[in-house]
């Protein structure tokens, strides 16, 4: 059975420019989260997706959106590039969703995003 | 604004010893406590998933208990190999999975 899979797994972009990175979760799983993992830091926590809405958001800017679509795939938008916006860029699918959503994570091998 | 830490930051051990981590975060709203270890240029992968207070979890050298009441958790690893070399995170669900900034265990031989 295939992973979460990601792409594109390297982009480079320039300031000022928008960057649309892609998330295909397990078979099966409806929710999909993606997490930002800058230089020197640890995962911090940008969006929650599960059948198709918008679930929670971290504390990001506006120009962090995203989606996720009627097959579960997700995409992640960050618009305006800044160079504080490289990092790298990690999606993860789980199955089950409720007040008491304890399924674990599966993660993708992320997305590396460099903005010049 | 959710605070889970880790600590320590870092971690240098020799083969053969046991060594442990600690997590703490809020204790109100809590739903489950995960563990996940992230090994260098690979995705990071579950290694429990904890719910109930007083919980213990095990597999193989690896385990790790869970105070809801106190808002932490540990993890413990008996007899370190250097395969166990790796970042471990927790993460607190509070409808959102924050992680803490994790340990980073070098195991050497």
């Amino acid at each position: 059975e295939a992973g979460v899979t990601q792409s594109p797994t390297h982009l480079i972009k320039t300031r000022g420019q928008q960057a649309t990175l892609r998330c295909s979760p397990i078979s099966g799983h409806t929710s999909v989260y993606w997490y930002q993992q800058a230089l020197g830091l640890g995962l911090q926590f940008l969006l929650w997706y599960d059948e198709g809405e918008e679930r929670n958001r971290g504390n990001f800017p506006p120009r962090f959106s995203g989606r996720q679509f009627p097959n579960y795939s997700s995409e992640l938008n960050v618009n305006a590039l800044e160079l504080e916006d490289s990092a790298l860029y990690l999606c993860a699918s789980s199955t089950v969703y409720g007040p008491t959503n304890t399924g674990e994570l599966f993660f993708g091998e992320g997305s590396r995003l460099t903005v010049l | 604004i959710l605070n889970v830490e880790q600590s320590p930051q870092s971690l240098h051990v020799q083969e053969g010893d046991s060594t442990n981590f600690t997590c703490s975060f809020p204790s109100s709203n809590f739903y489950a406590l995960h563990w996940y270890r992230w090994e260098t240029a690979k995705s990071p992968e579950a290694l429990f998933v904890m719910t109930l207070n007083g919980d213990e979890k095990k597999k193989g050298r690896i385990s790790a208990t869970l105070n809801t009441k106190e808002g932490y958790s540990y993890l413990y690893i008996k007899g370190s190999q250097p395969e166990d070399s790796a970042t471990y995170l927790c993460a607190s669900n509070f409808n959102k999975f924050y992680f803490g900034s994790g340990t980073k265990l070098n195991v050497k031989p």
